[in-house]
C-alpha cells in the first residue's frame, strides 16, 4: 500500500447523469476526507469520515452529493443529476487519527469530472 | 469556501534563482502545511510546521511558521526544472478528536524560463 488510490482518474458524463467515485485510503489511516478543486483554485473541503462515521459536511455538499464509508475502509462519493458546475477535480485524502502527533493529510491523484 | 491569501499568484524565474512565497490568513492555525501540485495530480506534501516561529527545511525547501500563527512562508533555493508546478499553503487547526480539515491557499504557480 503506497498511498491513497482513487478511481476513476477521469470521468466524462452528460448533464443529469449520476456518477460515483471511489477512494482507497492508506491502510492504517482511519480518517478520510473528500475535497473538490476547480481550475485555478486550491482544494475545498467537502466532507470527512472517522472510520465509518461521517462527522462533518461542508455547505458545498449539496443534497445531490452523498458520501459513504460503509466498513471504515474505502469510501465512495456519488453525485446525482450532475450539473455542469460539478465539473472539477475530486480529491480524496487520508490521515492518522488526531492525538497521534502525525495528522498530516495525504492526497490521492484525484478524479477529474467533466460534465457536458 | 474560505481560501487563504497566497502571493505571488505566479512567478517566472530562471533556473538557479531562489524563490519566496507567502500565505496569510485572518484566522489562527496551529499547523501549516505546504503542498506542491503537478497538472492532473493531487497535492504532494512538502513540509509541515507545528509551532509558531518554527523554521523547517526539506532539502532546498525552507518554510517558516509565522509568530502570529496567521502566516507562513516558503523558500526554494537554487531552483531546478522539476520545481515547476503549483504550490499551495494549507492551514490546519488540530484539536483532539476534532476535524483536521485543511484550508488551502489560492496557490502560487512557478514557471522556470529557459
Amino acid at each position: 500500500d503506497t498511498g491513497v488510490s482513487q478511481d476513476p482518474r477521469h470521468k466524462i458524463t452528460k448533464r443529469g447523469q449520476n456518477v460515483t467515485f471511489r477512494c482507497d485510503p492508506i491502510s492504517e489511516h482511519n480518517r478520510l476526507y473528500w475535497y473538490r478543486q476547480t481550475l485555478g483554485q486550491g482544494p475545498e473541503f467537502l466532507t470527512y469520515f472517522q472510520n465509518e462515521a461521517q462527522l462533518e459536511k461542508s455547505r458545498l455538499l449539496s443534497d445531490r452529493f452523498s458520501a459513504e464509508r460503509p466498513k471504515g475502509s474505502f469510501s465512495t462519493l456519488e453525485i446525482q443529476r450532475t450539473e455542469q458546475g460539478d465539473s472539477a477535480m475530486y480529491l480524496c485524502a487520508s490521515s492518522l487519527p488526531s492525538g497521534t502527533g502525525d495528522e498530516k493529510l495525504f492526497f490521492g491523484s484525484g478524479t477529474q469530472l467533466s460534465v457536458l | 469556501g474560505q481560501q487563504l491569501n497566497q502571493s505571488p499568484q505566479s512567478m517566472f524565474i530562471q533556473e538557479g534563482e531562489d524563490v519566496s512565497m507567502n500565505c496569510t490568513s485572518s484566522s489562527i492555525f496551529n499547523t501549516w502545511l505546504w503542498y506542491k501540485q503537478d497538472p492532473g495530480e493531487g497535492p504532494v506534501l512538502l513540509i509541515a510546521l507545528y509551532k509558531a516561529g518554527e523554521l523547517t527545511s526539506n532539502g532546498r525547501l525552507t518554510a517558516q511558521f509565522g509568530i502570529t500563527r496567521k502566516d507562513s512562508f516558503l523558500n526554494i533555493s537554487a531552483s531546478i526544472p522539476s520545481d515547476v508546478g503549483i504550490y499551495f499553503c494549507a492551514g490546519q487547526y488540530r484539536e483532539f478528536l476534532g476535524n483536521e480539515k485543511l484550508t488551502f491557499g489560492t496557490g502560487t504557480r512557478l514557471t522556470i524560463i529557459p
